[in-house]
Parts: C-alpha cells; sequence; structure tokens
C-alpha cells in the first residue's frame, strides 16, 4: 500500500525566509503522482504544486518549488521569500490509481507559522 | 471559472437526523471525489465517482452513509440517521481524468457537521 509520511508537526519561519517542508513517500508503483495541497485556517483545500514520477525537473509554481528525490522517495516543498500569509497546514498527497478507484493518499501535515 | 461549490457550508443537527450535502463540481471534469476530514484519522475518501457512477465506495463508513450523482453536475452525500462521531469536515472534490497529466483534485470549500 502506498504511503505518505510528513515528519514535521509544526514549522516556523520568519518572514521573507525560505523553508523546506518534508515529504516521503512510499510506492511500488512506476507511475505516480504527487501532490501538495495548502490548507489556510479557513478550511478550504488549495492545490498547490504537482510532480510526475517522470518529470526530470523539479515543478515550479512562483515561490514554490517541489525538491524530487526519486531515490529517496522525496518529495519536499521549498517555499522561498515567506509572507504572513503563508501560515497554514501543508499536506502532501500521492495519487493512487488502481483499475476499480482513483485517490489520493494524504501526509498528516506539518502546520507552518510565518512570524514578523 | 467557478470552482467546486459545495453547500451548506455548515450543518449543526441532532443525533438521528438525517443530514444531506450537496456539491457541484466543475463544469467538465467527469471525476468526482467525497472526502471526511477529523483530527484522528486525517483526510480520508469515502466514495470516488467517475462520469457519474460511483466506481470506489469502499471508504464509506457504513450503511447510514449513502452518496449519488445524479448528473455531471451534482451530487450529494447523504447521512442518515446522524451520530456524533461523524461530525467532521466533508470535502468534495473534482478533477478530470484522464488528464493527461496532473489529473488534479480541485477542492471546495467543505462543509463542516456538527452531530450534537
Amino acid at each position: 500500500a502506498q504511503k505518505i509520511t510528513q515528519t514535521q508537526p509544526g514549522m516556523f519561519v520568519q518572514e521573507k525566509e525560505a523553508v523546506t517542508l518534508d515529504c516521503t513517500y512510499d510506492t511500488s508503483d512506476q507511475s505516480y503522482g504527487l501532490f501538495w495541497y495548502k490548507q489556510p485556517s479557513s478550511g478550504e483545500m488549495i492545490f498547490l504544486i504537482y510532480q510526475g514520477s517522470y518529470d526530470e525537473q523539479n515543478a515550479t509554481e512562483g515561490r514554490y518549488s517541489l525538491n524530487f528525490q526519486k531515490a529517496r522517495k522525496s518529495a519536499n516543498l521549498v517555499i522561498s521569500a515567506s509572507q504572513l500569509g503563508d501560515s497554514a497546514m501543508y499536506f502532501c498527497a500521492m495519487r493512487e490509481v488502481f483499475y476499480n478507484t482513483d485517490k489520493l493518499i494524504f501526509g498528516t501535515g506539518t502546520r507552518l507559522q510565518v512570524f514578523p | 471559472d467557478a470552482g467546486v461549490i459545495q453547500s451548506p457550508r455548515h450543518e449543526v443537527t441532532e443525533m438521528g437526523q438525517e443530514v444531506t450535502l450537496r456539491c457541484k463540481p466543475i463544469s467538465g471534469h467527469n471525476s468526482l471525489f467525497w472526502y471526511r476530514q477529523t483530527m484522528m484519522r486525517g483526510l480520508e475518501l469515502l466514495i470516488y465517482f467517475n462520469n457519474n457512477v460511483p466506481i470506489d465506495d469502499s471508504g464509506m463508513p457504513e450503511d447510514r452513509f449513502s452518496a449519488k450523482m445524479p448528473n455531471a453536475s451534482f451530487s450529494t452525500l447523504k447521512i442518515q440517521p446522524s451520530e456524533p462521531r461523524d461530525s467532521a469536515v466533508y470535502f468534495c472534490a473534482s478533477s478530470f481524468f484522464p488528464g493527461g497529466g496532473t489529473d488534479t483534485q480541485y477542492f471546495g470549500p467543505g462543509t463542516r457537521l456538527t452531530v450534537l
């Protein structure tokens, strides 16, 4: 079974600094997708960034980048130039596709606090 | 573009009552997912529809839960009778499969259900 592990329950970062949120995964599939979502205190789940297992380059979306190390099975999220509005829960997820299902497996999340 | 729409945003009910949660997926998406988020279990998939057909309902907790998707633009999740342990945030998400890429699931704002 696939599994997502986020070992950092909480992280602190000062405004304008960069921060890395860790995510490791376990799968025997060759083709898979990795996602990061942000959940602010208002509760919605906001898609941030995607990395495919065959993508040779790390994904980037604005201030977000995904440090994908396939051999180590890690997909860390890097947020550059942190802003106060980045304070939220961050979830790493893997897409699991079998013949009769298509779902995201989520990690337990990391709560990021950005301070001035 | 309108995102995934869920209603109601908040629901407070008494044990034993019937609860119906509603979802309108993003226009053009053909996959719809219902997730439940609790502190104890995190985010877990309840049921997955593709082209209005339930494909995987293995995550539905028990017979008190039922879900329907009568057309491509509407789905309901019903709990009857409701119990206090059903208190959670229920998310609806949609995607387009096969998307030839990320097949990213976009989430609605969620319904916060409290069963007294």
